[in-house]
């Protein structure tokens, strides 16, 4: 199993621009979250899911988007990127069974 | 909402000698709280977690305490070795996938 992936790994954009940060699974989990980090803040969570077509908002859902049509794939858009949204994106997943999140290697993000 | 309080933000240690680290949360509905070590330009990954049942855990070094009157819980590192340097965070969750993270502690044991 590949865990879970994300893609890409950096992204540089500009103010305005739009784009979506990639996240998939291939352990079956139900379960699905995006993160932030930003230095001394710890990891807020942005939006969530707990099943394909099933997603709801986390502590810091404005400007961001996400979609959860499939069971694998989970990915997060931004739709006008800013430089407040520079930092680094955690996906995350975890199983029926328990609670324990399988965390994705991160994509660092910088917007101009 | 939900807050989750950690203390103390940086933490420097001789190695051998013990490290504890504390959070608080708000959300008494909160039912079970994972500590997650990341090291530099890494991933987190789950060290050891506890639920509201139980009042303490323990794997080899590494145990946590749960107060749910208080609704605090500790980490406690015994021996620590120059390799458990990192940052460590604690979390809570009411809700599976919803995680929310204190701040983080920088943990820095000497040689």
């Amino acid at each position: 199993n590949a865990g879970v992936t994300q893609t890409p790994k950096f992204q540089v954009l500009k103010t305005g621009q739009s784009m979506t940060l990639q996240c998939a699974q291939d352990m079956n989990h139900e379960y699905m979250s995006w993160y932030r980090q930003d230095p001394g803040m710890g990891l807020r969570l942005i939006h969530y899911s707990v099943g394909a077509g099933i997603t709801d908002q986390g502590e810091v859902p404005n400007g961001y988007n996400v979609s959860r049509s499939t069971t694998e794939d989970f990915p997060l858009r931004l739709l006008s990127a800013a430089p407040s949204q520079t930092s680094v994106y955690f996906c995350a997943s975890s199983p029926v069974g328990n609670n324990e999140q399988f965390f994705g290697p991160g994509t660092r993000l910088t917007v101009l | 909402g939900e807050n989750v309080e950690q203390h103390p933000s940086t933490l420097s240690v001789q190695e051998g000698d013990s490290a504890v680290i504390k959070c608080t949360y708000s959300d008494s509905a909160s039912n079970y709280f994972p500590w997650y070590k990341q090291e530099l330009g890494k991933r987190p990954q789950l060290i050891i977690d506890i639920r509201s049942n139980v009042g303490e855990k323990k794997d080899q070094r590494i145990a946590v305490t749960l107060n749910k009157t208080a609704k605090h819980f500790s980490l406690h590192i015994t021996e620590t070795q120059p390799e458990d340097s990192a940052v460590y965070f604690c979390a809570a969750s009411r809700t599976k996938g919803k995680l929310i993270f204190g701040q983080g502690t920088t943990l820095q044991v000497k040689p």
